[in-house]
């Protein structure tokens, strides 16, 4: 089975600072990662998604990403953070099967990103 | 990207009363779509997936019959909360996945907070 671990549950960071935001994955086949924000009663946006290729992934609002399959890893990371950034973020995985289709998307608990003036 | 529009984005009812959230994909359809619940500060936890003319796929201890699920159409699904009480309040979340793309990426609503007076 599938899992995504999220060990912080808050992050608090002054506003300019950089951020990094764990996540690690749990898997026995290939998968693809994502990263999603929710923004305080909202829905949840996709940041980025890792597919294949190059394992440093750019995203919307100068997030970025970096898999790492040793150590099953896809940490999120800005290098200066706004007050606007303050959301709950998601690291997320979907397994690829049988002819590249991919079954339901699995969430870790999630991450807040408190940016603090 | 792909659109998915969730309505009503807030509604409140009485004890007992009937509520139903719809979803619907805006510019793509959606073969299968994804009911999710979000408690406060927690992770999104998948109810059912929605199968257009099929009968929904529920998760473990989801009832079937306190949440009823129809995907009549390509492009909507609804969330019926029957008979609702309290601890029905949450804040319900549909998505939808675009059968053009086999990463699984999810297009998400822009969730429903539902409270139960």
């Amino acid at each position: 089975a599938q899992s995504v671990t999220q060990l912080d549950s808050q992050v608090p960071v002054f506003e300019e600072a950089p951020v990094e935001l764990r996540c690690n994955y749990s898997s026995s086949v290939s998968v693809y990662l994502f990263w999603y924000v929710q923004y305080p009663n909202q829905g949840l946006q996709l940041l980025l998604k890792y597919l294949s290729g190059s394992t440093l992934v750019k995203g919307i609002n100068g997030f970025e990403a970096e898999f790492n399959k040793s150590q099953t890893s896809f940490h999120l990371r800005k290098p200066s953070v706004h007050i606007s950034d303050t959301a709950e973020y998601f690291c997320a995985v979907s397994v690829i099967v049988y002819g590249g289709a991919t079954n339901k998307l699995i969430f870790g608990t999630g991450t807040l990103l408190a940016v603090q003036p | 990207g792909a659109v998915v529009s969730q309505h009503p984005s807030r509604v409140i009812c009485k004890s007992g009363t009937s509520v139903k959230i719809e979803c619907r994909s805006l510019d793509f359809q959606a073969t299968t779509m994804f009911w999710y619940r979000q408690f406060p500060k927690q992770s999104l936890m998948l109810m059912a997936t929605s199968n257009e003319g099929s009968k929904a796929t529920y998760e473990q201890g989801v009832e079937k019959d306190k949440f009823l699920i129809n995907h009549a159409s390509l492009t909507l699904s609804t969330l019926t909360v029957t008979s609702a009480h309290p601890e029905d309040s949450s804040f319900y979340i549909c998505s939808a996945r675009d059968p053009r793309d086999h990463t699984g990426e999810l297009f998400f609503g822009e969730g429903s907070r539902l409270t139960v007076l």
